[in-house]
């Protein structure tokens, strides 16, 4: 079974500093792995998604992860933070249900605080 | 382009009362439909999906259960709530399709409080 690990469920920046956020992922098959961001009290929004064309992926404001096989990991990563980029963040691999159907797992989610 | 809706956006209901959550996507046809709940500090967790009308898997077994009267519409009910059903749900959809390759998309969100 696929499985999400998220490192840390806090991390804390500085405005203009390097972010990273860690995910490993556990999957018996290629996975496809995705990277949400979901603000207080709505939805959760893509930021970005690796379908095995590039091991770097580009995503909307800024991010970007890596996907490394041998370490099986996907962190995600922002040159420099913004004061907007405060939100929860929630790594996810795609799996097939009970139906055979894509499902995805879910980590536990890393809230990013940024301060001034 | 697509769009998804939720709602209530709040509710709050006592314990033993029933419950229907609705959802309905916009400029898609026969999207497969998720329900999620979230819990604070733990992550999604995937309540049921649907790949067409009529047609729902649960991945969780508890005292809700799910419909799908009509193509772009999924309802989340409960005969009678839980102290511990209380949470954030979420619904989501994606394109129709096995691949696995193929993101969701998520509403608004639904916070329920039973008291």
């Amino acid at each position: 079974a696929q499985s999400v690990t998220q490192l840390g469920s806090h991390v804390s920046v500085s405005e203009g500093a390097l972010v990273l956020l860690r995910c490993n992922y556990s999957s018996s098959v290629p996975p496809y792995l995705f990277w949400y961001v979901q603000y207080p009290n709505q939805g959760l929004q893509l930021l970005l998604k690796y379908t095995s064309a590039a091991t770097l992926v580009k995503g909307i404001n800024g991010f970007e992860a890596e996907f490394k096989k041998s370490e099986t990991s996907f962190h995600l990563t922002k040159p420099s933070a913004h004061m907007s980029d405060a939100a929860e963040y929630f790594c996810a691999v795609s799996s097939s249900g009970n139906s055979g159907y894509s499902t995805l797992t879910f980590g536990k989610g890393t809230m990013l605080l940024v301060s001034p | 382009s697509q769009t998804i809706h939720q709602w209530p956006a709040t509710l709050v209901q006592p314990v033993g009362s029933p419950l229907s959550l609705e959802c309905t996507v916009e400029g898609t046809s026969n999207p497969n439909l998720y329900w999620y709940r979230q819990a604070a500090g733990r992550g999604l967790q995937l309540l049921f999906y649907s790949v067409g009308i009529g047609q729902i898997s649960s991945e969780v077994p508890q005292n809700l259960s799910a419909s799908r009267p009509q193509d772009r519409q999924f309802i989340l009910s409960s005969k009678k709530l839980l102290l511990s059903d209380s949470g954030f749900y979420l619904c989501a959809w994606s394109v129709w399709g096995r691949a696995l390759s193929y993101e969701q998309y998520f509403g608004p969100g639904t916070r329920l409080t039973v008291t």
